[in-house]
Order: structure tokens, then sequence, then C-alpha cells
């Protein structure tokens, strides 16, 4: 079993629906937990970022974290075409050296 | 903000020739850099961990002979790939960390190699 699992999709919506892109994890020293976006060609972009458990906002984004049940989300609101893109969720522990685990990447394709 | 820069973004070389990748923190210092390797539509693969001043970490698998790491400074990693094969061909992108913030990594933006 891997220790960050995240559906590959791809998962294609329809312009201004509400996109949920979840992971779960297995380790539970897991403290930090990021979402990023990469489109195609280009590094990852950092997006959102949570410490512990706990929700977080930022314009159309929203992150939550619910570390008793292992499991982590990005929800997008009035999704767009320009979000479509790859969304890995990643996180890391403590005395890791900063040591990131990433899931597979969701594909995520909004059409207009 | 926090940016990364790669250079070169894009290399094409000859089989049997080495190739140096540049990694850059432009407007903050990292005393850790990470280089990854990423194939087409997978995830990112953890190759080393870059340490200004010492020697890297490099993960299981990973031969250290073949990408060497120099981290000469805070804000300059170098991998070189060493007498590079087709199957090294890929995607390399690094990524640094502010010091206080160690778990927040901002990446570059990738350097495509193709070994003919």
């Amino acid at each position: 079993q891997k220790e960050v699992e995240q559906d590959p999709g791809p998962l294609s919506v329809p312009e201004g629906a509400i996109v949920s892109l979840n992971c779960t994890y297995s380790n539970s020293a897991f403290q930090y937990f990021m979402w990023y976006r990469q489109y195609s060609r280009k590094g990852p972009e950092l997006l959102m970022y949570t410490y512990s458990s706990g929700n977080k906002e930022d314009g159309r984004f929203t992150a939550q974290v619910d570390k008793s049940s292992k499991y982590i989300s990005l929800f997008i609101r009035d999704s767009q075409p320009s979000d479509s893109a790859t969304y890995l969720c990643a996180m890391s522990a403590d005395n890791q050296g900063g040591k990131l685990i990433f899931g597979q990447g969701t594909e995520l394709s909004v059409k207009p | 903000g926090a940016v990364v820069s790669q250079h070169p973004s894009r290399v094409i070389c000859k089989s049997g020739t080495s190739v140096k990748i540049e990694c850059r923190s432009l407007d903050f210092q990292a005393t850790t850099m990470f280089w990854y390797r990423q194939f087409p539509k997978k995830s990112l693969m953890l190759m080393a961990t870059s340490n200004e001043g010492s020697k890297a970490t490099y993960e299981q698998g990973v031969e250290k002979d073949k990408f060497l790491i120099n981290h000469a400074s805070l804000t300059l990693s170098t991998l070189t790939v060493t007498s590079a094969h087709p199957e090294d061909s890929s995607f390399y992108i690094c990524s640094a960390g502010r010091d206080s913030y160690k778990e927040t990594q901002y990446f570059g933006p990738g350097t495509r190699l193709l070994v003919l």
C-alpha cells in the first residue's frame, strides 16, 4: 500500500461545477499537507498549505484536512477551463527535512 | 513570492555525454533543495535531497555516481547527469524550501532532457 493514495482520474466537469479532489494516507505522523497544481510540461505550483487538521480557504479554493480519518480534500468552486491541470496532494512529517510524499496526481479537465 | 528557476528548460544531448542542470532560488535562501524526476502522466519521484555545504542524500535505487549533485551556495544546486543514456530522458524538476518553512516547497519550471 502506498503512503499516499490519490485517484488519478481523469476527471471531467463542466465549467462552473464544484470540484472535489481527495487523498488518503496511512502515515499518522504527517503534519503538513499541501496541494499543488501542475500544468502540462510545467513545474508544480503551490496552491494550498495546511498544518495539522482544519480548513483553509483562498478564493475559489478550500483545503480540508481530517487527521482522524487520514483524509484530505481540495474543493474548487466555480471551476474554470483555466483550472484544467493535474492536481497533486503532498504531505510531510516533522524531522523529515522537508521531504514531501506525493499522491499520484488527479488530471482535471473543465469543459467550457 | 518564492521563485525557483531552472536552466536549461530543454536540452537534447547525445548518448554518452554529460548534462548539467541548474536550480536557483531567486528571492530566498535554501539550505535544502530537492531533485525530482517525472515520467509522462506520472507523479514526481524524489531522486535526492541536496544540502548546502555537504553531500546529497540519495533515495533508494538512484545511482549517486550517475546523478551528481552539488549544492555550492544557499541559492544554487546543480544536477549533472553523467554518461547519459536514452533511458535517462525525462522531466527533471527541482524544489526549494524557505529555511523557516521547510515543509513548504516551491518548484522550478522543470528541465526536459532528451538523450539521443
